[in-house]
């Protein structure tokens, strides 16, 4: 089973801080990796994807990946109450499928005014 | 911004009856998609479809579900004979080349 971990929070940060959302996933030929943001009732929403190892940064959103150590990260800077939501980590690439795509539980961020 | 359309928003159906689910993925995107997502669950991918034919679909989608591209512009999921762990948000996807898949609003299956 191909697995994609998170932890299911809650992780509260204040108005302002940096919010750091930690994914690992299990099979090391994935090739593609995104982050989804999705509001309670809602559908996911692509926010970043990221593909080689390094970081990449789209205005207050970096992601991380670490392919040798199968690590993902999503961070958020200067995070506003309205960045409140689960944040998926999804793989594809691997193993089970090029199109098909992993999703982790997802990590619920709570920004406090 | 051009959206993947899903109707109807909210299905209720008794158990055992067969069930259409609707999309109209993105005009110009190639590859399409369905997820589900019970309650409180992970998304989980049920099948993808790319010229006109299933291209990978996952140990649920069993002969309980097919899907259709029955036209230019609709993309449909059949479950046929539902059971009541068949209720989820149904999300459909679609994407330009094989990743990344941008998601429908999805629609709510309940099953009585």
């Amino acid at each position: 089973q191909k697995e994609v971990e998170q932890n299911s929070g809650p992780l509260s940060v204040p108005e302002g801080a940096i919010a750091s959302l930690n994914c690992t996933y299990s099979d090391r030929v994935s090739q593609s990796f995104f982050w989804y943001r999705q509001y309670s009732g809602k559908s996911p929403e692509l926010i970043m994807s990221i593909y080689s190892n390094g970081d990449k940064e789209d205005g207050r959103f970096t992601a991380q990946l670490n392919k040798a150590s199968q690590y993902v990260s999503l961070l958020i800077r200067d995070s506003q109450p309205s960045d409140s939501a689960t944040y998926l980590c999804a793989v594809n690439g691997n193993s089970g499928g090029y199109q098909k795509v992993t999703f982790g539980i997802g990590t619920k961020l709570q920004v406090i005014p | 911004e051009p959206e993947v359309t899903q109707t109807p928003s909210h299905q209720v159906t008794q158990m055992g009856q067969e069930v259409i689910l609707r999309c109209v993925p993105i005009s110009n995107h190639l590859y399409f998609y369905w997820y589900r997502q019970i309650l409180g669950q992970k998304v989980e991918f049920l099948v993808s479809f790319y010229n006109n034919e299933i291209s990978e679909k996952s140990e649920i989608f069993d002969d309980q579900f097919s899907v259709e591209r029955p036209d230019g512009s609709n993309f449909t999921l059949k479950i046929r004979s539902t059971k009541l762990e068949d209720s989820a948000m149904y999300f459909c996807a679609s994407s330009p080349t094989s990743q990344p898949q941008h998601f429908g609003d999805g629609t709510r299956l309940s099953i009585l």
